[in-house]
């Protein structure tokens, strides 16, 4: 079965600073999905950033990048030049194998972590 | 584009009743997914079909909740009797086959008196 474990259950970072946010991951699939999502108070599921099990290079957009080490089975979220804007609640997830296979597509996700940006 | 598409955004009912929640996936995608969130547990998968068909419903509660696909452009969710503790944020997702990520609905915020 697969587990996603997010530890920190808020965190707070000064506007324009960078943060990372942690998440680790269990699973025995050699093959799999690593996402993150934002969700702001207005409650809606925003899709931030994959990384796939294979993919050599750590996965960016825009302001958002993840720091994935495979043997240690972590994939962390850094977002660099904090807006206020960035306060929500972010969710660490995984799907399995690709398609195909009996757990395609089902998203793990943490529990989240809250994050808080001060001005 | 248009997203994915839920109605209603905001249910309230009293226990017993039949509820029908309803989703819109993005044109095009061939998987659908229905989530859950509440506090305690937080998001899980409930059920997801392909090309329509059902092919995980094990995190379905009971039998009290059912989900139908009846063409690509629009699937329910019904939950019937409902119970005070079925009061969650339901949420669909859909995603094309190979692109893997998932794109949510805004949700429909579900409260059972």
């Amino acid at each position: 079965a697969q587990k996603i474990t997010q530890t920190q259950p808020g965190m707070f970072v000064q506007e324009k600073e960078a943060v990372t946010l942690d998440c680790t991951y269990d699973t025995s699939d050699p093959s799999y999905g690593l996402f993150w999502y934002k969700q702001p108070s207005s409650g809606e599921m925003i899709f931030l950033i994959y990384q796939g099990s294979y993919d050599q290079q750590n996965a960016t957009e825009g302001r958002y990048s993840l720091n994935f080490q495979k043997a240690r089975k972590s994939a962390n979220l850094v977002i660099s030049a904090s807006q206020l804007g960035d306060s929500a609640m972010y969710f660490c997830a995984m799907t399995g194998p690709n398609a195909g296979g009996t757990s395609y597509g089902k998203l793990t996700f943490g529990q989240g972590t809250i994050l808080t940006v001060h001005p | 584009d248009a997203g994915v598409i839920q109605s209603p955004r905001h249910e309230v009912t009293e226990m017993g009743q039949e509820v029908t929640l309803r989703c819109k996936p993005i044109s095009g995608h061939d998987y659908l997914f229905w989530y859950r969130q509440t506090m305690m547990r937080g998001l899980e998968l409930l059920i997801y079909f392909n090309n329509n068909v059902p092919i995980d419903d094990s995190g379905m509660p009971e039998d009290r909740f059912s989900a139908k696909m009846p063409n690509a452009s629009f699937s329910t969710l019904k939950i019937q009797p409902s119970e005070p503790r079925d009061s969650a944020v339901y949420f669909c997702a859909s995603s094309l086959a190979g692109l893997v990520t998932q794109h949510f609905g805004d949700g429909t915020r579900l409260s059972i008196l």
